[in-house]
């Protein structure tokens, strides 16, 4: 059974950093697309970056240079750096998989971790 | 792109059949996907390609278009699909993947 379990979030202050771990079981990371998406307290939903299975990164304009994607293949998790940190970036952010069609059509989801950005 | 969903809001009864509206800002051929979202849930996928079924969701569920112009609908309401969709173009991948702003269905 395929299982995505995201850590992580907290409350960090402006202009601070905080890295969201996914980790996966079920399946292998690095055979699947792995992405994460955002939503922000009563709002939609936000793509924010991808990981190939070959290894490239993606990322969403309002994220990038700020944000990094990686995998550790060893423990089988997906990894979120995030770093400068701003207000805008609360949310509720989820580790998801693709189901193997276009790499983004996300059929598995994990629970969630909430980061809040506040001073 | 973005992806415009119409309406914002709906208000249907058990039974009802309900269509659920997503304009893309241009051609996105059949890259369109549909997710619910239940209050405090992940979004759970229900079409890919516009028009494909997703494993294990009810045959009620439908999609169709194709361009720029998609629909979703729901043959016939039952109390569990009350919650609010989104649609989601992978056209533009893999630098912009872009989701409509969703609509609520809720009960009448």
């Amino acid at each position: 059974e395929v299982q995505l379990v995201e850590s992580g979030g907290g409350l960090v202050q402006p202009g601070g950093s905080l890295r969201l771990s996914c980790a996966a079981s079920g399946f292998t990371v690095s055979t699947n697309y792995m992405s994460w998406v955002r939503q922000a307290p009563g709002k939609g939903l936000e793509w924010v970056s991808t990981i190939y299975s070959g290894g490239p990164t993606y990322y969403a304009d309002s994220v990038k240079g700020r944000f990094t994607i990686s995998r550790h293949n060893s423990n089988n998790t997906v990894y979120l750096q995030m770093n400068s940190l701003r207000t805008e970036d609360t949310a509720l952010y989820y580790c998801a998989r693709d189901i193997g069609y276009s790499g983004y059509d996300w059929g598995y989801w994990g629970q969630g971790t909430l980061v809040t950005v506040s001073s | 792109i973005q992806m415009t969903q119409s309406p914002s809001s709906l208000s249907a009864s058990v039974g009802d059949r309900v269509t659920v509206t997503c304009r893309a800002s241009q051609t996105i051929s059949h890259n369109l996907n549909w997710y619910q979202q239940k209050a405090g849930k992940a979004p759970k996928l229900l079409i890919y390609g516009a028009s494909s079924l997703q494993g294990g969701v009810p045959s009620r569920f439908s999609g169709s278009g194709s361009g720029t112009d998609f629909t979703l609908t729901i043959s016939s309401l039952q109390p569990e699909d009350f919650a609010t969709y989104y649609c989601q173009q992978t056209y533009g991948s893999p630098r912009d993947i872009t989701f409509g702003q969703g609509t609520r269905l809720e009960i009448k």
